[in-house]
């Protein structure tokens, strides 16, 4: 059972350009929603995290958007650098319970094309 | 300042050894994850340690698996009689507080197993 399905599965997005990575969730109790990066060889680092009692979050060229109701939440990127080309992952998770796992969606792979 | 670190970062076992995996996660974190990433995928959750109780260990493929964390600092993931579908990357995480939701992560053990 696939928890937090993402799409799409690649992205090719031209330099400056905005990037929009989709994910959908399941589970009405997940309280938590993450984004991570992951370049090749490394492991997946956090971008930006929400929690659903706010519709939006920013951080520099990075905004999460967060529609509690539909149980969808997206990444936007802004202004797309080739540095940015890298594995995106969704993640959500229920804090307070006792294991604040996080279940990973399938991932988007984006290149930054100069 | 150091980060989650694991070791070795690849290893190579021949079918039917046993494997033994490191993570020391950031100094002073309660919380400390393992995942199992395949090529492709998303992470998937393996087991949870809140200090040195092992809190939820659902997500272990067999009793093949098994993982400690017996001062409540580093942790080893052994996989005995290792078997082909075993090959992934295996990510540690930690996070500071036992409800905690940020969790940092290594670079992971690349495992192949011929």
């Amino acid at each position: 059972q696939q928890q937090v399905k993402q799409s799409p599965q690649s992205l090719i997005v031209q330099k400056g350009g905005i990037s929009i990575i989709n994910c959908a969730y399941e589970n009405t109790a997940f309280d938590y929603f993450p984004w991570y990066q992951q370049f090749p060889g490394k492991g997946p680092a956090l971008l930006i995290a929400i929690r659903p009692d706010v519709s939006e979050k920013k951080e520099g060229r990075f905004t999460i958007s967060f529609n509690k109701s539909a149980k969808q939440f997206s990444l936007h990127i802004m202004d797309s650098q080739p540095g940015d080309s890298a594995t995106y992952f969704c993640a959500a998770s229920r804090a307070g319970g006792a294991t604040n796992k996080l279940i990973f969606g399938t991932g988007t792979l984006l290149a930054v094309q100069p | 300042g150091a980060g989650v670190s694991q070791s070795p970062r690849y290893k190579v076992a021949k079918r039917g050894q046993d494997v033994a995996l490191r993570c020391d996660p950031i100094s002073g974190h309660v919380s400390l994850f393992w995942y199992q990433q395949a090529l492709g995928q998303g992470p998937e959750f393996l087991t949870y340690f809140q200090n040195e109780a092992q809190l939820d260990k659902s997500g272990l493929p067999s009793d093949r698996f098994f993982a400690e964390r017996p001062e409540g600092s580093v942790s080893t993931l052994k996989i005995q009689r290792t078997q082909q579908e075993d090959s992934a990357v295996y990510l540690c995480a930690s996070s500071e507080r036992a409800s905690g939701d940020t969790q940092y992560f290594g670079p992971g053990t690349r495992l192949t197993v011929l």
